[in-house]
């Protein structure tokens, strides 16, 4: 089955603490995403990845960290959370960026105290 | 920044009934997405329909695409229970990376 999968759906965390949010698909996507989703702001990019060790920033990648080194993979790290990052996050990959449809993944729900 | 805005917010119907739902846009682009969320979970592709084109149908979904006023319409007819749901426009622009701007999303209650 085609899927994107994030790891873990809930995390509660504390001010500070390095976090490691996981992503993997099997569709041999090249395009990779990370978004986080809040109310009244939609969903704002965070970070993407066009292929292998190729990332650039999206719209608010301020206090993330990610890396591309496997295809398949594409980790969202917190180097030093803190509560503004309590967010919905989602994960998502395409054949082709915005020129195709984008498989999401469920979600990981992080609270940040 | 957010490129597509969707109108109305919220949106209560009964079955049986169509929902439409509008979005708007800034900018000139290649495509433009419509995508449901269920509450909390992840986002699905509906539909895309690309800037050459107006109209485009899936089902019981028909989509509209007004390259001239920036705007595209969703219209799900013979609403469902299960078609309660978040639905977001997302577009994706020329020149652009390839990357997905998201509207705020229109939320829709079907009631049985």
């Amino acid at each position: 089955e085609a899927q994107v999968t994030q790891n873990p759906r809930y995390l509660i965390t504390v001010t500070g603490k390095k976090l490691t949010v996981t992503c993997s698909q099997n569709m041999n996507h090249e395009y990779m995403s990370w978004y986080r989703q809040d109310p009244g702001l939609g969903l704002r990019q965070i970070y993407y990845s066009m292929n292998v060790e190729v990332t650039d920033k999206g719209d608010v990648p301020e206090g993330y960290k990610v890396s591309r080194k496997e295809k398949r993979n594409f980790p969202l790290i917190l180097e030093s959370p803190s509560p503004n990052q309590t967010s919905l996050y989602f994960c998502a990959s395409s054949t082709s960026g915005g020129w195709t449809e984008a498989f999401f993944g469920q979600g990981t729900r992080l609270t940040v105290v | 920044s957010q490129q597509g805005e969707e109108d109305p917010q919220a949106l209560s119907i009964q079955e049986g009934e169509n929902a439409t739902m509008n979005c708007s846009y800034k900018t000139s682009i290649n495509n433009l997405q419509w995508y449901r969320q269920n509450s909390g979970r992840g986002l699905v592709h509906l539909i895309l329909i690309r800037s050459n084109e107006r109209e485009k149908h899936s089902g019981r979904l028909r989509v509209t695409l007004d390259t001239s006023k920036k705007s595209s319409s969703l219209l799900i007819t013979a609403s469902r229970a299960a078609d309660t749901a978040s639905y977001f426009c997302a577009t994706s622009r020329p020149g652009n990376t390839g990357k997905l701007i998201f509207g705020q999303g229109t939320t829709l209650q079907v009631k049985p």
